[in-house]
């Protein structure tokens, strides 16, 4: 089966730099996309990381180690906004489309 | 706005009753997941259809069916309903693989 682990919550001040941090096994490890949650909302999608490194989207960037079985979400210039939940999410290939989501990080932002 | 819609927005029921959640995909998106989201379990990955079949299961229940029409919406059919149903329920589709998937607003479902 698959299982992934991130920290509960994560709290930081505006303007400053937060990483949260996800860490997987798998059998069939295919991706690793990010989402972020509102409270009452929708996930929303962020960024997806199919090979190792950075991918960079505004303030926010996202990072892979497959050797390590590992990734990041970084973000910068944090804002009041950006109060949420976010979830690694791992995409199990081959013949299967399935997307596990790790139990999600709470990131609160203090001023 | 994801473009993916869900009604109802809400929907109270009770015990062993079934009920129908719908879905619109956005326009051109043949992949359609279900997802159920509770407080004690986060988001679980139902079941995905795709251009009318179903592609993958997850951790769906015996009591729970789905199914994806012609025109791509999609259904998500619960019965014989328990208090532990009680949950978010989101749809979800995308234009290409599982990687990028726009959520719809979400059904919250109460069971008394």
């Amino acid at each position: 089966g698959q299982s992934l682990e991130q920290p509960s919550e994560v709290t930081a001040v505006e303007g400053a730099i937060v990483q949260i941090n996800c860490t997987y096994q798998t059998s069939g490890f295919y991706g690793l996309s990010w989402y972020q949650q509102h409270d009452g909302g929708a996930p929303t999608f962020l960024s997806y990381n199919a090979l190792d490194g950075l991918e960079e989207t505004g303030r926010f960037s996202s990072f892979l180690s497959r050797s390590d079985s590992y990734g990041y979400l970084l973000l910068q210039e944090l804002q009041m906004k950006d109060s949420a939940s976010y979830f690694c999410a791992v995409i199990e290939g081959g013949g299967g489309n399935k997307l596990t989501f790790g139990t999600g990080t709470q990131l609160k932002v203090e001023l | 706005d994801s473009g993916v819609t869900q009604t109802p927005k809400h929907l109270i029921t009770a015990t062993g009753q079934r009920v129908t959640l719908r879905c619109s995909p956005r326009s051109g998106d043949l992949s359609v997941y279900w997802y159920q989201q509770s407080l004690d379990q986060g988001l679980q990955f139902l079941i995905q259809y795709y251009n009318g079949e179903e592609r993958a299961k997850g951790n769906i229940l015996e009591r729970f069916s789905a199914q994806q029409f012609p025109d791509l919406h999609s259904e998500l059919n619960l019965s014989s309903l328990e208090l532990g149903d009680s949950a978010l329920y989101f749809c979800a589709s995308s234009p290409s693989g599982v990687d990028t998937q726009y959520f719809g607003p979400g059904t919250r479902l109460t069971v008394l």
